[in-house]
């Protein structure tokens, strides 16, 4: 079965850090670029970051720039984003997602949720 | 950095009803616009891309137009599975932006 399965939610305090993973399975990861997407409950979608299939290439929102770090390992069919200074506004359910063949959002895991506070 | 403004915010119909939901964006995206529809408790899923083409397993029901600014997603009869949040973004440059969505209520 084609998805994508998030994991590494949970609570954090500010200040504080985590890291995301969304594993693939059915289809051959290494040739499709990936997202992260995030959505604080009840609200809309914003993208958060994307990287290249050989992760060459890696872009970045101005509200996460220098404190996400996405990357992921090819070989294990996986997606990370590390998230370090996380802030109260950061707290939202971060969705991964593929780029697909017509180069929009075409596979979307079910989200993880991150939760900053004290 | 580009900006989509969906209106209305809210489109309050009943079953079987025509919708017309809008996106406008702050400067010409040519015809690089998707469309998603989200459920309560999903995640996204992607209906239209490229303006107009509809995706895998998207029914005909649905369709989109426009180019440059303007773009337009119509549900031709709204089933009560169609009822949900819809959102349009582009793919132009970066950031990538969607829009604020539309939520698509039952009168």
């Amino acid at each position: 079965e084609v998805q994508l399965l998030e994991s590494g939610g949970g609570l954090v305090q500010p200040g504080g850090s985590l890291k995301l993973s969304c594993a693939a399975s059915g289809f051959d990861f290494s040739i499709y670029s990936m997202r992260w997407v995030r959505q604080v409950p009840g609200k809309g979608l914003e993208w958060v970051s994307a990287i290249s299939g050989g992760s060459h290439t890696t872009h970045y929102a101005d509200s996460v720039k220098g404190r996400f770090t996405i990357s992921r390992d090819n070989s294990k069919n996986t997606l990370f984003l590390q998230m370090d200074s996380l802030r109260a506004e950061d707290t939202a359910l971060y969705y991964c997602a593929r780029r697909g063949i017509h180069l929009w959002f075409d596979l979307w895991g079910q989200g993880t949720l991150v939760t900053v506070s004290s | 950095e580009i900006v989509l403004t969906q209106s209305p915010a809210t489109l309050s119909l009943s079953p079987g009803e025509r919708a017309t939901l809008s996106c406008r964006a702050s400067q010409s995206v040519t015809n690089s616009l998707a469309w998603y529809q989200q459920k309560p408790g999903q995640a996204p899923r992607l209906l239209i891309y490229d303006a107009s083409n509809r995706a895998t397993g998207i029914p005909a029901k649905f369709s989109g137009s426009g180019s440059g600014t303007d773009f337009t997603l119509t549900i031709s009869s709204l089933e009560p599975e169609d009822f949900a949040v819809y959102y349009c973004q582009h793919r132009d440059n970066w950031p990538l932006i969607f829009g604020g969505g539309t939520k698509v209520e039952i009168k």
